[in-house]
């Protein structure tokens, strides 16, 4: 079946580092993935969206990577700030079955400490 | 305000009752999307419409659950005899093209719903 992994624990560092966030999937074969913010009690806001032919994508301090042979995407916040903090979800379509909707991952939770 | 907008954005009900949400979409945008959120989990896809017509649907979407976009403006999802497992998130979004496409989706803020 098909599946998203995330990081299910929360990533803790400190203001200024760069925070790397892992989305893995199993059973795909999409042809875009995109990063979304949620913070607590609200709903997703798109970041980025990186297409099957792209290696990697970049605006202001985010980059993603996507490597469609390890079925990895790398998800990269750098100088990070404490108003960095939030859960970070990962989605891909489903080009395989022709759905119009996003897949979710489950997220992963970013605390950076001042 | 230009963006999705969802209400009521919290209900509380009494299990087996029905309740409706609503869910007006950013303008010129003739893709609308429910999707189920729970606590530590990412959305889960339940329906899809373009324009007023319903192209797709989940497995989750239960015969207790209907959406309709009469209009292809606004859409409304009504759960009925409402269940404690029905607790969740409801997000409502929308795009200007398909997900498939490479749109961006915009969420709205969701609906929280509490069954007691």
């Amino acid at each position: 079946s098909q599946k998203i992994e995330q990081n299910s624990e929360a990533l803790n560092i400190q203001e200024g580092k760069t925070a790397t966030l892992t989305c893995n999937y199993t059973n795909y074969s999409p042809a875009y993935l995109q990063w979304y913010r949620q913070d607590p009690g609200r709903g997703p806001v798109f970041l980025l969206l990186i297409r099957e032919n792209e290696k990697e994508k970049r605006k202001e301090r985010l980059k993603v990577t996507f490597d469609t042979t390890l079925k990895q995407s790398l998800f990269h916040i750098t100088a990070s700030q404490p108003a960095d903090s939030a859960t970070y979800l990962c989605a891909l379509d489903k080009s395989d079955t022709g759905r119009r909707a996003l897949t979710f991952g489950s997220g992963t939770r970013l605390q950076v400490q001042p | 305000d230009t963006g999705v907008s969802q209400n009521p954005r919290h209900k509380i009900t009494k299990r087996g009752q029905n309740v409706t949400f609503r869910c007006d979409p950013i303008s010129e945008h003739n893709r609308l999307y429910w999707y189920r959120q729970t606590l530590g989990q990412g959305p889960e896809f339940l329906t899809y419409f373009q324009n007023e017509a319903q192209l797709e649907k989940s497995r989750l979407l239960s015969d207790r659950f209907s959406a309709e976009r009469p209009k292809g403006s606004f859409s409304t999802l009504e759960i009925q005899r409402t269940e404690q497992g029905d607790s969740a998130m409801y997000l409502c979004a929308s795009s200007p093209g398909g997900a498939r496409s490479g749109n961006t989706i915009y969420f709205g803020e969701g609906s929280w719903l509490t069954v007691v």
